[in-house]
């Protein structure tokens, strides 16, 4: 059974530019979150989505961005790119049931220079 | 709020010690509890997991019992491999639509 897959792995932005993170779940799974890993703040909760709504929210201003299709796929975007935005951007999926673990991709290291 | 609190690294063992890292957490209700353990350069992989008070979560040698008189979650493992070097997150969720929230990590350095 396949992994939760995210592309691209590293990503090299300029200020001020938008970019948009890939996500592929589990098959099966209907949950997707994201997450932002930073060596100041650690792992803080982004967003998550399930059967296409999102359903929870955390504390990021609105420049962060996402949505999950049909298939589960989930993307994330981030316009306005600022130098603090440079992290590792994690995705997990879990389900079907609810409450049930989450799985972690790998994640996509951003880079804003 | 909810919150997950650990004790802070980073920690250095020499093979074959003892470990512990302590994990205290606020919630209301009755919150899953997790250990996540992540390797240089990879992503979160789930090591254990208790859903409820006196459960013990354990694989690999590794072992947590989710005691609510306390509100902890205890990471313990009897004898460390170099293998084991990583950093360790506690987490919970509380039902809140598949939210995790994360201590601030324990890096784990084991030495031959």
């Amino acid at each position: 059974k396949a992994g939760v897959t995210q592309t691209p792995r590293y990503l090299i932005k300029t200020r001020g530019q938008q970019v948009t993170l890939s996500c592929s779940p589990i098959s099966g799974h209907r949950s997707v979150s994201w997450y932002q890993q930073t060596p100041g703040q650690g792992l803080q909760f982004l967003f998550e989505y399930f059967s296409e709504t999102q359903r929870n929210k955390g504390n990021f201003p609105g420049r962060f961005s996402g949505r999950q299709f049909s298939n589960s796929r989930s993307e994330m975007n981030v316009s306005t790119l600022e130098l603090g935005d440079s992290a590792l951007y994690l995705c997990a999926s879990s389900g079907p049931r609810e409450n049930t673990e989450a799985f972690f991709g790998q994640g996509t290291r951003l880079t804003v220079v | 709020g909810n919150s997950v609190t650990q004790m802070e690294g980073p920690v250095t063992l020499s093979e074959e010690a003892f470990l512990t890292i302590n994990c205290t957490y606020t919630a209301t209700g009755y919150p899953s509890l997790f250990w996540y353990v992540q390797y240089p350069g990879e992503g979160l992989q789930l090591l254990l997991k208790a859903t409820k008070a006196d459960d013990k979560g354990s694989n690999k040698g590794f072992e947590a019992t989710y005691r609510k008189e306390t509100t902890s979650f205890h990471l313990e493992k009897g004898s460390v491999q170099v293998s084991d070097s990583a950093v360790y997150f506690c987490a919970l969720t509380n039902n809140q639509g598949g939210k995790l929230i994360f201590g601030q990590g324990t890096e784990l350095s084991v030495k031959p």
